[in-house]
């Protein structure tokens, strides 16, 4: 088990450009999680999944933004029309329903910079 | 909705020294889960600590420790002898494991420096 896996590490898009990031959870994890983080805060909570249902979207989470999860193991963050205000680190985390304390594991993110 | 305040965005000690970080939170919840992640510079985030709202006890994991206070709502971390390897940003963060809310609602955060 190598952890949580994300790609790219780093997208750099012109405004209007479509973008697409994958997330690999830890295998045996059915809860997967996608966060935001601006420079100089903390996370935000965007979605997130039990298997390949998704159960909770937070208002930041726009029209332009679609996340999948087709087969409950790795998951997709679309985000069509970029915006530069879109520029974040986007963060994916998983968890094992019922596991010891509710920890979530997190990848080490994909970096987008919208010009 | 929950808030987590965490008051200092940074803070600098001298190796082996003994440091606080403080965080508040605002809940109407009885029952939720306490974090402390270390985020160090272009690594990926990492959990320090965690606390059950329903025990009494701190939770302590070797140099670190917490100060749970749950009617005051603070939920301080203290790192005992501290590392260069410590120097990191630190996040508090807060989930309510009920309903259908399962995200975790993190602080601003703190950025630590060791110095040596």
């Amino acid at each position: 088990d190598t952890g949580v896996s994300q790609n790219p590490r780093h997208k750099i898009t012109k405004r209007g450009q479509n973008v697409t990031f994958r997330c690999d959870p830890i295998s045996e994890h059915n809860r997967l999680y996608w966060y935001r983080q601006t420079l100089g805060q903390g996370p935000e909570f965007l979605t997130y999944f039990q298997n390949e249902a998704q159960l909770e979207k937070s208002r930041l989470l726009s029209d332009r933004f679609s996340a999948e999860r087709p087969k409950g193991s790795f998951s997709t963050l679309e985000i069509q029309r970029t915006e530069q205000g879109d520029s974040a680190m986007y963060l994916c985390a998983s968890r094992s329903l019922g596991g010891h304390m509710n920890e979530q594991f997190f990848g080490p993110g994909t970096r987008l910079t919208v010009l | 909705a929950q808030t987590v305040t965490q008051s200092q965005p940074e803070m600098s000690v001298q190796e082996a020294e003994t440091v606080t970080l403080s965080c508040t939170y605002d809940t109407s919840e009885s029952n939720y889960y306490l974090f402390w992640y270390k985020q160090p510079p272009s690594r990926q985030m990492i959990l320090v600590i965690r606390q059950e709202a329903y025990k009494q006890q701190n939770a302590t994991e070797n140099r670190f420790s917490v100060n749970f206070q749950k009617a005051a709502k603070s939920f301080s971390l203290k790192i005992s002898d501290s590392q260069l390897g410590d120097t990191a940003m630190y996040f508090c963060a807060f989930m309510s494991p009920g309903g259908g809310a399962d995200g975790l609602t993190f602080g601003k955060g703190t950025h630590l420096i060791i110095q040596p």
